[in-house]
């Protein structure tokens, strides 16, 4: 069965300081997606990222890099030189398998998220 | 850029009432989600809804829950008999197999 651990629940760091958010999955299936959302303190979710099985190219976004590793079943979030408006609570999730489009349409499994509090 | 509207952003129930949760999805997306997040907790899934029926369910979505596409562009999640422990934030998806867009969510309260 698939499952997304996310053994940080809390994270505090200072500003500028660089961290990562760690997610391990879980997944029988040779076609799946990850993804990143933000849900920052107002709620809703912030899609950040989305990475199929089959591409382990590390990301850079701006300040946010992403490590895909299947060979540890690991797709970790690092956010460089942090800044307060970075807190927030990031998830990580999982979806399984490939439909029609060849897309992602398999509902999402969540990890239970890492609360990041940036302090000034 | 296209996005999923949901209404309405907060809703205030009374325990045993029936409520319904209304999402516009984005216009050309075929694939339509619930999510719930109890706060502090993490999203959970809940339905998934495709071609006018229900392609999936969580063990969560039992009979007190049902989802409608009534027309072409309204997607809705009934919730009867509410329970106190159905206080949550419901979230809202649609899809068109690149990526998952969530709406800003309703925040369910039952009193």
């Amino acid at each position: 069965a698939q499952k997304v651990t996310q053994a940080q629940t809390e994270i505090s760091v200072v500003e500028k300081e660089d961290v990562t958010l760690d997610c391990v999955y879980e997944t029988r299936d040779t076609t799946y997606y990850l993804f990143w959302y933000k849900q920052p303190p107002s709620g809703e979710l912030v899609f950040l990222i989305r990475r199929n099985s089959f591409d382990e190219q590390n990301e850079i976004s701006g300040r946010y890099s992403w490590n895909f590793q299947k060979s540890t079943s690991s797709f970790n979030f690092t956010i460089t030189a942090s800044q307060v408006v970075d807190s927030a609570v990031y998830f990580c999730a999982l979806s399984e398998g490939a439909h029609g489009y060849g897309g992602s349409q398999g509902n999402l499994i969540f990890g239970k998220g890492t609360k990041l509090s940036v302090k000034p | 850029e296209p996005e999923v509207t949901q209404t309405p952003s907060h809703q205030v129930t009374q325990m045993g009432q029936e409520v319904i949760l209304r999402c516009v999805p984005i216009s050309n997306h075929l694939y339509f989600y619930w999510y719930r997040q109890i706060l502090g907790q993490k999203v959970e899934f809940l339905v998934s809804f495709y071609n006018n029926e229900i392609s999936e369910k969580s063990e969560i979505f039992d009979d007190q829950f049902s989802v409608e596409r009534p027309d072409g562009s309204n997607f809705t999640l009934k919730i009867r008999s509410t329970k106190l422990e159905d206080s949550a934030m419901y979230f809202c998806a649609s899809n068109q197999g690149y990526g998952y867009t969530f709406g800003s969510g309703t925040r369910l309260t039952v009193v």
